[in-house]
């Protein structure tokens, strides 16, 4: 079964520092892998998502990801903290069985931006 | 652009009440999703629906009931809620069918069990 773990429920950074989320994914083949931010008292969306068409993906707010099949991850970077981007951070894995379409989030990470 | 709709927002309950927490989609989309987001779980996945008229378990179903009316409508029911069971609720949806799509979520819905 497909799990996906985020080490380290809380990260506090710098502004302007270098900002650096982990997820590690389960799965029995490389899945489909999102990254989903909730800022508070919002609902989730979509900051970036790998399909197999590139390792190196960007997405929105100067946010990318790196998909790394011999370590299982999908870390999070942002070179330059904002004090916008503090918020809640899920990781999401979806298999490729299209038959069943289950989408897992990993627990979240909680960022924080200090001034 | 109503998006992913739910109702309602904010409810409260008494241990051994019921409720259908109700949502809609918009968008066409083939594929449903209930979760439930609790403080340091992230969102676990209760129910799912891949295409009307199917239905299947996530990680947490134990205590709820669903039901995928037509395309555009599924709704999530307790039976005898439980203090457990207070939570904030989470609908979405996405295309479905390759595993590749965006999910779009609801404001979600926040319940409390007393």
């Amino acid at each position: 079964a497909q799990s996906v773990t985020q080490l380290g429920s809380h990260v506090s950074v710098s502004e302007g520092a270098l900002v650096l989320l982990r997820c590690n994914y389960s799965s029995s083949v490389p899945p489909y892998l999102f990254w989903y931010v909730q800022y508070p008292n919002q609902g989730l969306q979509l900051l970036l998502k790998y399909t197999s068409a590139a390792t190196l993906v960007k997405g929105i707010n100067g946010f990318e990801a790196e998909f790394k099949k011999s370590e299982t991850s999908f870390h999070l970077t942002k070179p330059s903290a904002h004090m916008s981007d503090a918020a809640e951070y899920f990781c999401a894995v979806s298999e490729r069985k299209t038959s069943y379409d289950k989408v897992i989030f990993g627990p979240g990470t909680s960022l924080s931006v200090i001034p | 652009n109503a998006g992913v709709t739910q109702n309602p927002k904010f409810q409260v309950l008494k241990t051994g009440q019921s409720m259908t927490l109700q949502c809609a989609q918009d968008m066409n989309h083939n594929s449903m999703y209930w979760y439930r987001q609790d403080p340091g779980m992230g969102l676990r996945l209760i129910y799912y629906s891949a295409s009307e008229g199917t239905t299947d378990k996530g990680e947490v179903p134990n205590g709820y009931n669903v039901s995928r009316l037509n395309k555009r409508e599924f709704s999530l029911r307790l039976e005898s809620a439980a203090p457990s069971q207070t939570s904030v609720y989470f609908c979405a949806s996405r295309r479905g069918g390759q595993g590749s799509g965006e999910l779009f979520f609801g404001e979600g819905s926040r319940l409390t069990v007393l």
